[in-house]
């Protein structure tokens, strides 16, 4: 079974209700974000994506929200459902255009 | 997965012998990266190609090596296989658009174990 979970940090929602997803980047510079998830025994699978000059961008079910100065992102999932749980990385990409840095991901688990 | 195929998906070896985790992309997209997933540390960049023939280390290098002889392959070389190398290892690809975005598509994943 995947094992990436093991030592995650949990959140666990209720079907039905909203769930957010937080994320505390590191670099300063970093100038857009990305948002992955990853089912069990799958590779990682885009979300939704930001730049630094947006504050907050929705997409289906989805938003994420930016805030600078205090280097902080978070998902926001509307509706959660069962096909939802899964571990979610935020990513940054830094001074290098070709290089992205994930962070140890949050498990979402979904209860009934 | 994006047009990505990885081989083999699972692997079983023992410690000291060469192993080598393929990448196969039907994309044509210009970067490929090799990234090794572990418990408490999330996805780690091992190498990187910009290019035919064009490498670069990442985080977690030592230990690895790579090449891509083609725009569609990639792979990565385990030249003597050690338990610390037991790990799930995802390849992923990317291009740059016009905005200069760099979303990596993933592919889905090899387990290895290194006994």
């Amino acid at each position: 079974g995947e094992s990436v979970g093991l030592h995650l940090p949990t959140l666990s929602v209720q079907e039905g209700d909203n769930s957010i997803i937080n994320c505390a980047y590191s670099n300063s510079a970093s100038d857009y974000f990305i948002w992955y998830k990853q089912e069990s025994g799958k590779g990682p699978q885009f979300i939704i994506d930001i730049r630094s000059n947006m504050d907050k961008r929705q997409g289906q079910r989805v938003t994420v929200l930016l805030n600078k100065t205090v280097k902080h992102l978070s998902l926001q999932i509307a509706a959660t459902q069962p096909g939802d749980s899964a571990v979610y990385f935020c990513a940054e990409r830094g001074l290098r255009d070709d290089k992205i840095i994930f962070g140890k991901g949050t498990r979402l688990h979904i209860l009934p | 997965d994006a047009g990505i195929t990885q081989s083999p998906r699972h692997k079983v070896t023992e410690t000291g012998t060469p192993v080598t985790l393929r990448c196969h992309q039907t994309e044509n997209h210009r970067y490929m990266y090799w990234y090794r997933q572990d418990p408490g540390h999330g996805l780690r960049l091992i190498h990187y190609s910009y290019g035919v023939k064009d490498t670069d280390k990442g985080e977690v290098s030592d230990g690895y090596s790579v090449s891509r002889s083609k725009t569609e392959d990639f792979l990565l070389t385990l030249e003597s296989a050690t338990s610390s190398q037991t790990s799930v290892y995802f390849c992923a690809i990317s291009e740059m658009t016009g905005l200069a975005k760099n979303i990596q598509y993933f592919g889905a994943g090899t387990r290895l174990s290194v006994l």
